[in-house]
């Protein structure tokens, strides 16, 4: 397996508060993403990192923000979290583009459980 | 309308049956296509890639139709471990190397 890791796993927290959440990656890859799964609507794009310092946005990137100062973290962060934002956060790394590579893969880290009340 | 679109499911199938899944894809310029597969509360897993002339991995066997937008997944001679979802995955056109998944297909094999 990949070795990816995301934390916390779990994190229920209030409207209004901040809230960070981290990917970190053994694997030297340089492309990074986070998603969201709800049901009903499958995996979803927030924002992507293709190199340090390097990020752009994704399909559901309102109210998330990313950094990645370092190849193997990437951030995170709901700056004021909101009950619509209670959703299951992916992780995932991939070493190459999949417009590069006919052997494309993306993994995916073991995801992180938020809960906004 | 979705880019991807997959029947929910589930799909209830006893041991040793065949099953085929679908998905469309609206985007004719999409040019990669996957199978990931997801258990319950697990992160998703890559399960084959498709190419054009269709592929088979084992049980699997992939196909894609560029004309009519479609990709389908077989799996023949099902397995109690065969029970997952099973996502469609599609890449965005143009120069930006991002997916769009689908929602997934549920399989339940029963014994």
């Amino acid at each position: 397996d990949a070795g990816i890791t995301q934390s916390p796993r779990h994190k229920v927290t209030e409207t209004g508060t901040p809230v960070t959440l981290r990917c970190h990656q053994t694997e030297n890859h340089r492309y990074m993403y986070w998603y969201r799964q709800d049901p009903g609507h499958g995996l979803r794009l927030i924002h992507y990192s293709y190199g340090v310092k390097d990020t752009d946005k994704g399909e559901v990137s309102d109210g998330y923000s990313v950094s990645r100062s370092k190849t193997e973290d990437f951030l995170l962060t709901l700056e004021s979290a909101t009950s619509s934002q209670t959703s299951v956060y992916f992780c995932a790394i991939s070493e190459t583009s999949v417009l590069v590579s006919p052997t494309y893969e993306q993994y995916f880290g073991p995801g992180t459980r938020l809960t906004v009340t | 309308r979705k880019e991807v679109e997959q029947d929910p499911g589930p799909f209830n199938v006893p041991e040793g049956a065949t099953v085929a899944f679908n998905c469309t894809y609206s985007n004719s310029a999409s040019q990669s296509f996957f199978w990931y597969r997801q258990d319950c509360r697990k992160e998703p897993k890559l399960l084959m890639s498709v190419y054009s002339s269709g592929n088979e991995d084992g049980r699997f066997t992939a196909q894609l139709n560029r004309a009519s937008q479609y990709i389908s997944l077989l799996i023949r001679d099902s397995k109690l471990s065969d029970s997952a979802t099973y996502l469609c995955v599609v890449s965005y056109s143009g120069n930006t190397g991002k997916l769009i998944f689908g929602q997934g297909t549920t399989l339940q094999v029963k014994p």
